[in-house]
């Protein structure tokens, strides 16, 4: 069984400021964690994602997110904030041992800039 | 640039109508999915298919079937819709190469039954 959590229904911060949205995750074999984003009345986009190697990924849009094992979270972070990144993210987890190419996403988190 | 194509953005339809949702890839992807998208429920998996004529089940299907006659194009059908079936409808499509694995979606299709 996998599962996703994003405890955070919403994220405010100031534009300017660095942003963290949260993922922590369940999954029994090796985690394929992807980060998605969502803008209104559109389609979710890929972000980034982490397969294997480096425990920091860079992916799109000047977003990066931290892969941690120990702690099994897989945290979207951004050094400074933009009014245009608001949107609503999305972190899904698949298990890459068990063969199933079905990912399981996180309910999302709106994250809101501010000017 | 990699596409998928939902045929309606917006559709409205009344309760008991036979409705017929189009989705086409055109990155050559084994894997193909609808899901449902509602507030605060996320997105929820109605079907997947990892090849032509082929589908599985995911975690909401009563009510939906789907039909996957070629590889590029997976279609959902509401047999007869109600108004619980109100939401954003979201195709999307992944390779089986293990290096990626990432969804493609297409931009949703709104879907409304009065």
């Amino acid at each position: 069984a996998q599962s996703v959590a994003q405890p955070e229904d919403q994220v405010n911060v100031a534009e300017g400021n660095p942003l963290t949205v949260k993922c922590t995750y369940s999954v029994s074999g090796n985690p394929y964690l992807f980060w998605y984003v969502q803008y209104p009345n559109r389609g979710l986009q890929f972000l980034l994602k982490y397969i294997t190697g480096d425990n920091l990924v860079k992916g799109s849009y000047g977003f990066e997110a931290e892969f941690n094992k120990s702690q099994t979270s897989f945290h979207l972070k951004k050094p400074s904030a933009l009014v245009s990144d608001s949107a609503l993210y999305f972190c899904a987890v698949r298990d890459g041992t068990g063969g199933s190419y079905i990912p399981t996403f996180g309910r999302g988190t709106s994250l809101i800039v501010h000017p | 640039d990699v596409k998928v194509t939902q045929s309606s953005r917006y559709l409205v339809k009344r309760t008991g109508e036979k409705v017929f949702l189009e989705c086409v890839q055109d990155m050559d992807h084994e894997n193909m999915f609808w899901y449902r998208q509602d507030p605060g429920l996320g997105l929820r998996l109605i079907y997947f298919s990892y090849d032509v004529k082929m589908k599985e089940k995911g975690d909401i299907p009563e009510g939906y079937s789907v039909s996957r006659e070629k590889k590029e194009r997976f279609s959902l059908i509401l047999e007869s819709a109600s108004t619980n079936q109100t939401s954003m409808y979201l195709c999307a499509s992944s390779s089986r190469d293990v290096d990626t694995g990432e969804l493609f979606f297409g931009e949703g299709s709104r879907l409304t039954v009065l």
